[in-house]
């Protein structure tokens, strides 16, 4: 299995939109992709999910190509509680495969 | 308030005892699964459930077991735990497709 990835870390300023991609060669053909934030000795918590083209919801949008091959969190005008690691994870065949995460750091 | 809960949340043990480490969710999920992070190696499913007395494996499953006898519960069991299974453990649920929405607070486990 090709391993989902990430980019490993990511800088920002409070205010700005942040744009986290995820690639994702192998996805399978029914499953959903979906993104989570996790911060240091907690559990992931949920983000957005969506199957194609774009969904968006209260925190997050996230875009998603026709090929489904990849996809792109974006987080609005991130502030300094938004510094966290990112996670997407997708369905290849039977198993649920993670990224490798990505290390956001908003700066004042 | 929905939650998934685990415990114990720490947990420190040895080589060979058997040890369980309990989940419950108050959501009335059908779908609930095992995960554990590592250092490098990320997130990985152990186990999953779709429903009572249905469960499956996931990406690592070796060395553990999981039972669903009723829809709230899930436990994982470590028959004879080893060094290598040390690892922060999360259990989740979810009401409709199988990428977990409610994750537990996390069983930090270390084996001697």
């Amino acid at each position: 299995l090709a391993k989902t990835t990430q980019p490993i870390s990511m800088d920002s300023y409070e205010g700005q939109e942040v744009n986290i991609t995820c690639s994702h060669n192998n996805i399978a053909t029914n499953d959903y992709i979906t993104w989570y934030q996790q911060f240091p000795s907690q559990g992931p918590r949920f983000i957005i999910q969506g199957y194609k083209t774009k969904v968006t919801n209260e925190v997050a949008s996230l875009f998603i190509p026709a090929d489904r091959k990849s996809s792109t969190l974006s987080l609005p005008r991130v502030s300094l509680s938004d510094t966290a690691v990112y996670y997407c994870l997708v369905g290849e065949a039977d198993k649920l495969i993670f990224g490798t995460g990505t290390r956001l750091q908003v700066f004042p | 308030e929905a939650q998934v809960t685990q415990n114990p949340r720490y947990l420190i043990t040895v080589t060979g005892k058997k040890l369980t480490v309990t989940c419950s969710q108050n959501m009335n999920h059908e779908y609930m699964s095992w995960y554990r992070q590592d250092p490098g190696l990320g997130l990985r499913q152990i186990y999953y459930s779709m429903n009572v007395e249905v469960t499956d494996k996931g990406d690592v499953p070796e060395g553990y077991k999981v039972s669903r006898k009723e829809k709230r519960n899930f436990p994982l069991i470590l028959e004879s735990p080893s060094p290598n299974q040390t690892s922060l453990y999360f259990c989740a649920s979810t009401p409709r497709s199988r990428s977990p929405e409610y994750f537990g607070p996390g069983t930090r486990l270390t084996v001697l």
